[in-house]
């Protein structure tokens, strides 16, 4: 499978608190991203991490690569209610379109 | 700031009936995308087109599904006749895949209900 694999499918956490989702893949790739996914809304770029890169933050982000294990963490700091969003990893192979995991469903709780 | 626009938001119809949906990119964005995405999991992608070429299809149920972009801006996607289990979230997105980079910018999606 070419697609990526979150973990944990699905999180509850206080506000305040830090959440932390995973990603593995098995596939070579060029870039990781994360979107994220509001209910019943479309899917925001949030972030991207090239494969040379291990480590990468924009505002509460941060982001994540281990190569060598083929897996991607984001973390989401101080969390809000407005996280409440599917979190999803997106592998860029450079062979075709982005595909996307199954996701991780964060439930913030004010 | 420029977003991707769809139409409807919302469509409920019978199956065997014929639905279509449209997908306005952001200006400048050679390549789009469908994308289809049934609850709980991630978007799947149907059909990318480069400019008015389609570039892969590959995942397309070519027997009831048909895309177009005939003057490379704006799509349409179309299913005939609709099954009930076409019933999803139907993704638009469009990226300029500068420098090798595909960061891929999302509509709101057309929600189909087949009944």
């Amino acid at each position: 499978s070419q697609q990526g694999e979150e973990d944990p499918q699905a999180l509850s956490i206080q506000e305040g608190e830090n959440a932390t989702m995973n990603c593995s893949y098995k596939t070579s790739i060029n870039n990781l991203q994360w979107y994220r996914q509001n209910s019943g809304r479309g899917l925001v770029h949030l972030i991207l991490i090239r494969s040379n890169e291990r480590e990468k933050h924009s505002g509460r982000l941060r982001v994540t690569l281990d190569t060598s294990k083929k897996s991607s963490s984001l973390l989401i700091t101080a969390s809000r209610a407005a996280d409440t969003a599917s979190y999803f990893c997106a592998l860029d192979t450079g062979r075709r379109a982005l595909t996307f995991g199954s996701g991780t469903r964060l439930q913030v709780q004010p | 700031e420029a977003e991707v626009a769809q139409s409807p938001r919302y469509k409920i119809t019978e199956k065997s009936q014929a639905v279509a949906f449209w997908c306005d990119p952001i200006s400048g964005h050679a390549t789009l995308y469908w994308y289809r995405q049934i609850l709980g999991q991630g978007p799947e992608l149907l059909v990318q087109f480069q400019d008015e070429s389609v570039v892969d299809d590959s995942q397309l149920p070519k027997d009831r599904f048909s895309a177009e972009r005939l003057k490379g801006v704006d799509s349409t996607l179309k299913i005939q006749p609709a099954e009930l289990g076409d019933s999803a979230m139907y993704l638009c997105a469009s990226s300029l895949l500068a420098g090798g980079i595909d960061t891929q910018y999302f509509g709101p999606g057309t929600r189909l209900t087949v009944l």
